[in-house]
């Protein structure tokens, strides 16, 4: 299958920094791209839609200026978590979809753990 | 819009045992349905995925699941657990969209 790398996967950070996360496909183009987070022992919730070349599409109740996500290329998508505080801790995941045949297939990164102090 | 439930938060089943995890969706049309597994601190690894047709689908580690359209579920199935089939599942709808609409996932222990 194919293969999306995401970086950092463990990240601490003091409040009121930012912390950027990047989501590459490795082996296929991307125009878009997909951001979850995860609670513990929970399920995972839609962030937002990365789009290359154009800006973000950002769930209900997700703040855009505190989620910052570029999509510079179609390979690469990152998410930046400006000044962040405690509550922001989380696991984050991307995704991006391969298309075949109409149809496509979401392919994960295996997540950045993100926590503020 | 989609949604999907997973009845059972947590399953325990003996090594050796067979496995079914539930799913249900709702969903006006014929939906796209997956199935995922989650090691603890790790991503999503796609088992299996139903688009059409065949309505009994075959996925990695000897997972299978089959789409009921007149009950709305797809169902997760192995015939035997092994030890490592330890983890969370997830099992995820896709609408007329690209996105997907995760249930709250069955956690699964494996006992000796």
């Amino acid at each position: 299958g194919a293969v999306v790398s995401q970086h950092p996967s463990w990240v601490i950070c003091k409040s009121g920094t930012s912390v950027k996360i990047e989501c590459r496909s490795l082996d296929f183009q991307a125009t878009t791209m997909f951001w979850y987070r995860q609670f513990p022992k929970q399920s995972l919730m839609l962030m937002a839609t990365s789009n290359e070349g154009s800006k973000a599409t950002y769930e209900q109740g997700v703040e855009k200026d505190k989620f910052l996500i570029n999509h510079a290329s179609l390979t690469l998508s990152t998410l930046t978590v400006t000044s962040a505080h405690p509550e922001d801790s989380s696991f984050y995941i991307c995704s991006a979809p391969t298309r075949t045949s109409g149809s496509n297939i979401q392919y994960f990164g295996a997540g950045t753990r993100l926590s503020v102090l | 819009a989609q949604s999907v439930t997973q009845p059972d938060i947590h399953i325990t089943v003996s090594e050796g045992a067979s496995l079914e995890l539930r799913c249900n969706y709702s969903y006006g049309a014929t939906p796209y349905l997956f199935w995922y597994v989650q090691s603890p601190g790790q991503g999503l690894q796609l088992l299996l995925k139903y688009f059409s047709g065949d309505t009994l689908v075959q996925g990695i580690k000897g997972f299978e699941a089959e789409f009921k359209r007149s009950q709305s579920s797809f169902n997760l199935r192995k015939p035997s657990v092994h030890w490592s089939d330890a983890a969370e599942y997830f099992c995820a709808v896709q609408g007329g969209s690209e996105k997907l609409v995760f249930g709250k996932g069955t956690k699964l222990t494996v006992n000796p």
